[in-house]
């Protein structure tokens, strides 16, 4: 099946710092989705991708399509402590209205204050 | 803003026991769906459902599983007969094409089968 690869598996980073994680895949993806899940909850959508190249924002939070298609990046500004928790990516590969996500295995970013 | 509930939250089973989790999608969306997440793992598609079928199923979704939409408002999803290693977090989700096509996930229901 399709595969994610997401990275870095875990974060520790001081509060004030900036934060990197990428997905890669061998294959095209027509939507990236970053998700941040916490303990006991569901995924909670941070920012959606629609179109390679797309660079969007939502807030200290920065995501882009990569041109290929075949990767995303999620950039996080200034991080603070409630920062703490899982990053997802998921890609969607079938356009066709309905999503048939592929998760990345999760990026665990530890903030310490 | 409009959100995905999920009953129950927690259910602990014993194995071979049939179980049915309930979702109630946002109202206007048109696609449902299942996933799952085993703890400490990715989580996975399980199936798509739209106009009142199937739209699309993973490998995981077997003739173990079922869904349905009883009413207008709720969305299921049927273990049959649960096995151990059906123990997980079940989300179910909901989009709208119509809507920025954008998919919200419920706050998942834990599966614990012993």
């Amino acid at each position: 099946g399709q595969q994610l690869n997401q990275s870095p598996q875990s974060m520790f980073i001081q509060e004030g710092e900036d934060v990197s994680m990428n997905c890669t895949s061998s294959s095209i993806f027509n939507t990236w989705l970053w998700y941040k899940q916490e303990p006991g909850e569901g995924p909670v959508l941070l920012i959606a991708l629609y179109k390679a190249g797309e660079l969007t924002s939502n807030g200290r939070l920065t995501a882009q399509f990569g041109i290929t298609r075949k990767d995303s990046f999620l950039n996080i500004s200034a991080s603070i402590p409630s920062d703490v928790g899982i990053y997802f990516c998921a890609g969607d590969r079938s356009g066709a209205g309905s999503y048939q996500l592929t998760f990345g295995k999760g990026t665990k970013l530890s903030v310490i204050p | 803003e409009p959100e995905v509930t999920q009953t129950p939250s927690h259910q602990v089973t014993q194995m071979g026991q049939e179980v049915i989790l309930r979702c109630v999608p946002i109202s206007n969306h048109l696609y449902f769906y299942w996933y799952r997440q085993i703890l400490g793992q990715k989580v996975e598609f399980l199936v798509s459902f739209y106009n009142n079928e199937i739209s699309e199923k993973s490998e995981i979704f077997d003739d173990q599983f079922s869904v349905e939409r009883p009413d207008g408002s709720n969305f299921t999803l049927k273990i049959r007969s649960t096995k151990l290693e059906d123990s997980a977090m079940y989300f179910c989700a909901s989009s709208d094409p119509a809507g920025g096509n954008t998919i919200y996930f419920g706050e998942g229901s834990w599966l614990t089968v012993v």
